[in-house]
């Protein structure tokens, strides 16, 4: 069975610009959230969303945007990217949402490194 | 806010030891403590949960710990092996912090043949 697949792999743009990041989660799970790992340090939540609709979001400014199809697939979108943008973008997939034991173990793509110059 | 605290410095051991790495978590009480696996350029991979009623769970050759009064937990890996080198994060879940699930910013491990 196919893992967590992640579109692109890398991406180079330039400040100002839009990137559309995209996720296609492993079948028959329904909960997709991404992640921002910047170098050295830990993923940082950004966004859930379980069933089309986001049911979490971490902090970051209304410049990132995501949704969720109805396939399950998800995009991420960032709008005037700045240099602090640059990070390796991870999705990860889970079956469904909730803090159930089952619903903790969250399968990561190998993400897309974006770098902003 | 709250913050988790993992070993910023990279610990480097002998093949055949026990592998300690530590997590410390402030202004949380979370549901679920997870540990993860990431290698160089590739996403975490999930490798033990633990819930916050439990002290300690194994999985082959992997021990983690979970004191909710320390608000710690300490991840070893036995009989460890070259293979085992990789970063190692620290994730929490529930409780306190909702659906969003937390990082620290991970131990880099080395194990030396």
């Amino acid at each position: 069975d196919a893992g967590v697949t992640q579109s692109p792999t890398h991406l180079i743009k330039t400040r100002g610009q839009q990137v559309t990041l995209r996720c296609s989660p492993i079948s028959g799970h329904k909960s997709v959230s991404w992640y921002q790992q910047v170098l050295g340090q830990g993923p940082q939540f950004i966004f859930q969303y379980y069933e089309k609709e986001e049911r979490g979001r971490g902090n970051f400014p209304d410049r990132f945007s995501a949704r969720q199809f109805p396939n399950y697939s998800s995009e991420l979108n960032v709008n005037a990217l700045l240099l602090g943008d640059s990070a390796l973008y991870l999705c990860a997939s889970s079956l469904r949402q909730g803090l159930g034991v089952t619903y903790n173990e969250q399968f990561f793509g190998p993400g897309t490194r974006l770098t902003v110059l | 806010s709250q913050k988790i605290e993992q070993n910023s410095e990279a610990l480097n051991i002998q093949e055949g030891k026990t592998a300690t790495l530590t997590c410390n978590y402030t202004n949380y009480s979370p549901a679920y403590l997870q540990w993860y696996r990431q290698d160089p350029g590739r996403g975490p991979v999930f490798l033990l949960l633990i819930r916050e009623n439990e002290k300690e769970k194994r999985k082959e050759r992997l021990k983690v710990t979970f004191d909710t009064t320390l608000k710690q937990s300490l991840f070893h890996i036995t009989a460890s092996q070259p293979a085992d080198s990789a970063t190692y994060l620290c994730a929490l879940r529930g409780g306190t912090g909702g659906f969003k699930t937390i990082f620290g910013a991970g131990t880099r491990l080395f194990v030396k043949a």
